[in-house]
């Protein structure tokens, strides 16, 4: 099974300032890495797939990059709907896996 | 526009089971792949099972493998989960989503439903 990675686990970021979340794969995944928003009391959306692409709807400044074991979220600048918790998951190889979680907390 | 319902949640006893269903709209059911995933309280995701459109591939997590089966029933569009030899480590919120194919990610989330293993 593939270990997903995340870091840091909390991100204590101001609104406005850059957001930057780390996925390590135990092995390469190419470019099948998704990352996902999950609010408070609300089901995980889907942000970015195929390590890079922003699903429908899904505002300019997130952006995904990375490919094979290395991955990141950006988010440009923050505003108070993107504080919440980000997984990413690889959908390369069975099981598909996520990571553990990074939380967004206002700093 | 895509409408996921998850359904079949509630309090069941330790060794007992429960079986969820995940009424789908919105778009043509029989096209897409789907998936089960969970969400124990106050903790991460956790992906359970994935079936094909015509429900002739499988898989499962091996925390569940033998315990839970996945179905779908394309004419109801709807996907079940039966979870059989429940335990208190499964009392999760379960969320069905559509996949977009083989290697997709998971497009779309229903809202969840409580399963609560306790005696």
């Amino acid at each position: 099974e593939i270990v997903m990675t995340q870091s840091p686990a909390t991100l204590s970021v101001s609104p406005g300032e850059r957001a930057t979340l780390s996925c390590r794969a135990s092995e390469s995944v190419s470019s099948n890495l998704a990352w996902y928003q999950q609010r408070p009391g609300q089901a995980p959306r889907l942000l970015i797939y195929g390590a890079s692409t922003r699903a429908t709807g899904i505002p300019a400044r997130f952006s995904g990059s990375g490919s094979g074991t290395e991955f990141t979220l950006t988010i440009s600048s923050l505003q108070s709907e993107d504080f919440a918790v980000y997984y990413c998951q690889q959908y390369n190889n069975w099981p598909r896996t996520f990571g553990q979680g990074t939380k967004v907390e206002i700093k | 526009q895509v409408h996921l319902v998850e359904s079949g949640g509630g309090l069941v006893k330790p060794g007992g089971s429960l079986r969820l269903s995940c009424a789908a709209s919105g778009f043509t059911f029989s096209d897409y792949y789907m998936s089960w995933i969970r969400q124990a309280p106050g903790k991460g995701l956790e992906w359970l099972s994935y079936i094909s459109s015509s429900g002739t591939t499988i898989y499962y997590a091996d925390s569940v493998k033998g315990r839970f089966t996945i179905s779908r029933d394309n004419a109801k569009n709807s996907l079940y989960l039966q979870m059989n030899s429940l335990r208190a480590e499964d009392t999760a919120v379960y969320y069905c989503a559509r996949v977009g194919g083989y290697s997709s990610p998971l497009g779309y989330w229903g809202q969840g439903t409580l399963v609560t293993v306790s005696s």
